[in-house]
């Protein structure tokens, strides 16, 4: 069975550019988190998309937006891209939201975003 | 604001021997809690849970404790092998805010033949 699945793996963009990252939620699961982690710190929420909704959003700028599609799976937009931008982008999906159990909420290996 | 925290940044421990890792939270509302692993490449993989109405939860070669007194938490990994090498992160799971996560700073652990 598959896990989390992110793509593309690498990316470098230019300051300034558009990038769309997209992540696949293992079968059955209908939530999916987006978070950034930059190179030496914890990850850092994003979003959380339930059943299409945004049911969760953290402390970052309007450059970045999120849409989940009816087979669950969600991309990340980010604008105008900045250096600070420059991270690992983590995808998580469990099979639904709210619940205090992180048995079901699995990590993809994520896209490692470089801003040049 | 409210954070999750590490008190070391990078451990060295000999194969065979136990690791504790540490971690500080300041929101005294934090009702559950999460060790995650990361290794080079990966995302960061579940190693155990516990909730705030417990002191101590046991998983295979770990054990996690909780201070709720001073806002504390550890991870204690027996008999350390050489695939245990990698970066540890404490995590905070505010469940009514649905599955947002926050994450501490994080651990690297070297394992030392």
């Amino acid at each position: 069975d598959a896990g989390v699945t992110q793509s593309p793996t690498h990316l470098i963009k230019t300051r300034g550019q558009h990038v769309t990252l997209r992540c696949s939620p293992i079968s059955g699961h209908k939530s999916v988190s987006w978070y950034q982690q930059v190179l030496g710190q914890g990850p850092q929420f994003i979003f959380q998309y339930y059943e299409k909704e945004e049911r969760g959003r953290g402390n970052f700028p309007d450059r970045f937006s999120a849409r989940q599609f009816p087979n669950y799976s969600s991309e990340l937009n980010v604008n105008a891209l900045l250096l600070g931008d420059s991270a690992l982008y983590l995808c998580a999906s469990s099979v639904a939201s709210g619940t205090q159990s992180s048995y079901g909420y699995t990590f993809g290996s994520g896209t490692r975003l470089t801003v040049v | 604001g409210e954070s999750v925290g590490l008190h070391l940044p990078t451990l060295s421990v000999q194969e065979g021997d136990n690791s504790i890792i540490n971690c500080a939270y300041s929101n005294s509302a934090s009702d559950y809690f999460i060790w995650y692993k990361q290794e080079s490449g990966k995302g960061p993989q579940f190693i155990i849970d516990i909730r705030s109405n417990m002191d101590k939860r046991q998983g295979q070669r770990v054990t996690v404790l909780l201070n709720k007194t001073v806002k504390h938490l550890s991870l204690q990994i027996a008999a350390t092998q050489p695939g245990d090498s990698a970066v540890y992160f404490c995590a905070e799971n505010r469940g009514a805010a649905g599955n947002k996560l926050t994450f501490g700073g994080g651990t690297r652990v070297l394992v030392k033949p």
